[in-house]
């Protein structure tokens, strides 16, 4: 069964560090690029960052850009977020998700988690 | 940023109508436009992407259409199991981006 499941959210402060996780599984992890996207009440749905294959290529949004790290190992199937500097506009629900494989036409989202809850707040 | 706009924000129907959604992009995506399905506690689901290619497993009464700036989601013949919130992303450049949703709600 494809599935990804994240883990390692909750309460933090201001200013702080959380690093968050994804495991994958019932698919060949290292041949996908891999995602996460946060949403929240106020600002909705919004993609955070990107990691492609080999782990050498990464792409931020600006939002987060310095603060944030997305990492692989594809030795344990996990995708991983280090979130560094949070603030309360970082307050949202991630979600790791798989970027379609190239020969596969799409380059959609085509698997997602159920998310896991982030909160900074003092 | 490309800017998605969708419309309806919600949407009231009934079972066996046939509803449509309509995201339009502050400028061309070309036809990298991808919509997503999703029921509260559960992972969103991939719908249509490519604007109009349907991902496998979805049932053909969904239907995605439109190239450059306005594309429209259909579904005909509404089942219990649509009812859900509904988002178009782009896939054309970073960063992605997605619409605002379309809460689908039976009436």
């Amino acid at each position: 069964q494809v599935q990804l499941v994240e883990s390692g959210g909750g309460v933090v402060q201001p200013g702080t560090s959380l690093r968050i996780s994804c495991t994958a599984s019932g698919f060949t992890f290292s041949n996908y690029g891999m995602h996460w996207v946060r949403r929240s009440p106020d600002r909705g749905l919004q993609w955070v960052a990107l990691i492609l294959p080999d782990g050498d290529n990464t792409d931020y949004a600006d939002s987060v850009k310095g603060r944030f790290t997305i990492s692989r190992d594809n030795l344990k199937n996990t995708l991983y977020l280090h979130m560094n500097s949070v603030t309360a506009d970082d307050t949202a629900t991630y979600y790791c998700a798989r970027e379609g494989a190239s020969w596969s036409g799409s380059d959609a989202f085509d698997i997602w988690g159920q998310g896991t809850m982030v909160t900074v707040s003092s | 940023d490309i800017q998605l706009t969708q419309s309806p924000s919600s949407l009231s129907a009934s079972v066996g109508d046939r509803v449509s959604i309509t995201c339009r992009a502050g400028q061309s995506v070309a036809n990298y436009l991808n919509w997503y399905q999703w029921k509260p506690g559960q992972a969103p689901r991939l719908v249509i992407y490519g604007a109009s290619t349907l991902q496998n497993g979805v049932p053909t009464r969904f239907t995605g259409s439109g190239s450059g700036t306005s594309f429209t989601l259909t579904i005909s013949g509404l089942h219990p199991d649509d009812f859900a919130t509904y988002f178009c992303e782009q896939s054309y450049s970073s960063p992605r981006t997605f619409g605002q949703g379309t809460k689908l709600e039976i009436k």
